[in-house]
């Protein structure tokens, strides 16, 4: 039962274009969500997040937006530029105190120069 | 701060034998996490900690995994014994869960380490 969809494997973008990453989730007791950028043979780092309470959150060249009712967010990356190319995870967590995350499968995201 | 820290990076051990993976927290910190990724399931949770404590073994596959967290600075991940299926890259997180609503939970990783069973 995957409660955190991410339904496009991979998106390859033109430099300096817009990226946009979707992510769909299934739980409504989901509270906060983040998304994760990974580099080969690398951990996944923390990238931007946004609790529930909000529609958007915006941090230099990223955006996350969430719609509540549609059970969905996006990752918006302007300009994208080649060193953005890796794979990016949604993850969620529910809960007054919430501590585990549960993750999507990821998107690999190719920025061609 | 040094991050999440994971040893060994690389372990090729053949069937059967014991495996042991190490992590070091950031340092106050008081949750710990271990995740196994593979093509197949993504990334999955095996086990968290909070305060050294197992709080969800869920997602350990079997008996032959067990973890465990010593001191706030320490756990280890055991496989015993090994087999090849248990080949995949494997993941130590930390993080602080504070008591604000919504608690932020962002956990940070480490490096991983990929284990290859033959």
């Amino acid at each position: 039962d995957q409660q955190v969809k991410q339904n496009s494997p991979s998106l390859s973008v033109q430099e300096g274009r817009i990226s946009i990453l979707n992510c769909d989730y299934t739980n409504s007791m989901f509270d906060y969500f983040l998304w994760y950028k990974k580099y080969p043979a690398e951990g996944p780092t923390f990238l931007i997040s946004i609790s529930s309470i909000k529609d958007k959150n915006e941090d230099g060249r990223f955006t996350v937006f969430l719609n509540k009712s549609a059970k969905h967010l996006s990752l918006h990356i302007v300009p994208s530029q080649p060193g953005d190319s890796a794979v990016y995870f949604c993850a969620a967590s529910a809960g007054e105190y919430g501590n585990k995350l549960v993750f999507g499968a990821g998107t690999i995201l190719r920025v061609k120069s | 701060d040094a991050g999440v820290i994971q040893s060994p990076r690389h372990e090729v051990t053949e069937m059967g034998q014991e495996v042991t993976l190490r992590c070091k927290p950031i340092s106050g910190h008081n949750s710990l996490f271990w995740y196994r990724q593979t093509m197949m399931r993504g990334l999955e949770l095996l086990i968290y900690f909070n305060n050294n404590v197992p709080i969800d073994d869920s997602g350990m596959p079997e008996d032959r995994f067990s973890a465990k967290m010593p001191n706030a600075s320490f756990s280890t991940l055991k496989i015993q014994p090994s087999e090849p299926r248990d080949s995949a890259v494997y993941f130590c997180a930390s993080s602080l869960l504070g008591t604000s609503y919504p608690s932020k939970n962002i956990q940070y990783f480490g490096a991983g380490t990929r284990l290859s069973v033959l």
